[in-house]
């Protein structure tokens, strides 16, 4: 089983432009998550899903979207990317919300 | 929502026993405390979670007092591998995914010296 995976693992953009992170999950997890963590700072939630076909926001939605794809998929979407959004991202999957499994993260600057 | 607090970091050496706590004196009656570890540019671990007493697996014990508004994660014998943030989380593991106990807040940074 390869747990939790995303890409891409680095990505630079410049303000204004569009991207979508993927995350997958072969754990068959109902449960999935966006985070975002800052230098020198704990995780912050973006969005979840609680299952396939649902998402809710989480602390911090504003400037991104969200699709649960399928059960093993759920993507994170900026639409017009800008500098305060450049962060470490990490995508989560879980049964229950806690006890989560974590992907490595993908590393967003923008420029 | 169950807030915690926890030290901002702890500094402790190889083969000691460390324990950190972590205050959450608004815990609910379903909320379960879990921790989670984690290494610089890696996503945070599941470590340990428990609900009252204590609970023990091969990598920590975590004690919980009776009225359960604090708790004590306990890192027997560390070594510098140790070396990482410790997150304490409060919420109700039976709500299957809602964001309920999804507050990691900034962690204990744990340094462990040879």
């Amino acid at each position: 089983n390869a747990g939790v995976t995303q890409t891409p693992k680095f990505q630079v953009l410049k303000t204004g432009q569009s991207m979508t992170l993927q995350c997958a999950q072969d754990m068959n997890h109902n449960s999935m998550y966006w985070y975002r963590q800052d230098p020198g700072m704990g995780l912050r939630l973006i969005y979840y899903s609680a299952s396939e076909g649902t998402t809710d926001k989480g602390e911090v939605p504003n400037g991104y979207n969200v699709s649960r794809l399928n059960k093993r998929e759920f993507s994170l979407r900026l639409e017009s990317a800008a500098p305060s959004q450049t962060s470490v991202y990490f995508c989560a999957s879980s049964w229950a919300s806690n006890e989560q499994f974590f992907g490595p993260g993908t590393r967003l600057t923008v420029l | 929502l169950a807030k915690t607090t926890q030290p901002i970091s702890m500094d402790s050496y190889e083969g000691q026993e460390v324990n950190i706590t972590c205050s959450h004196n608004n815990i609910a009656t379903n909320d379960y405390i879990t921790w989670y570890q984690q290494f610089p540019s890696q996503g945070p671990r599941f470590i340990i979670q428990g609900y009252k007493t204590k609970v023990t697996n091969e990598v920590a014990s975590l004690f919980i007092p009776a009225d359960r508004k604090s708790s004590t994660l306990s890192l027997p014998r560390v070594s510098l591998s140790d070396t990482a943030v410790y997150y304490c989380l409060v919420g109700d593991g039976r709500t299957g995914g809602g964001a309920d106990g999804l507050t990691f807040g900034k962690g204990t940074h744990l340094i462990i010296q040879p």
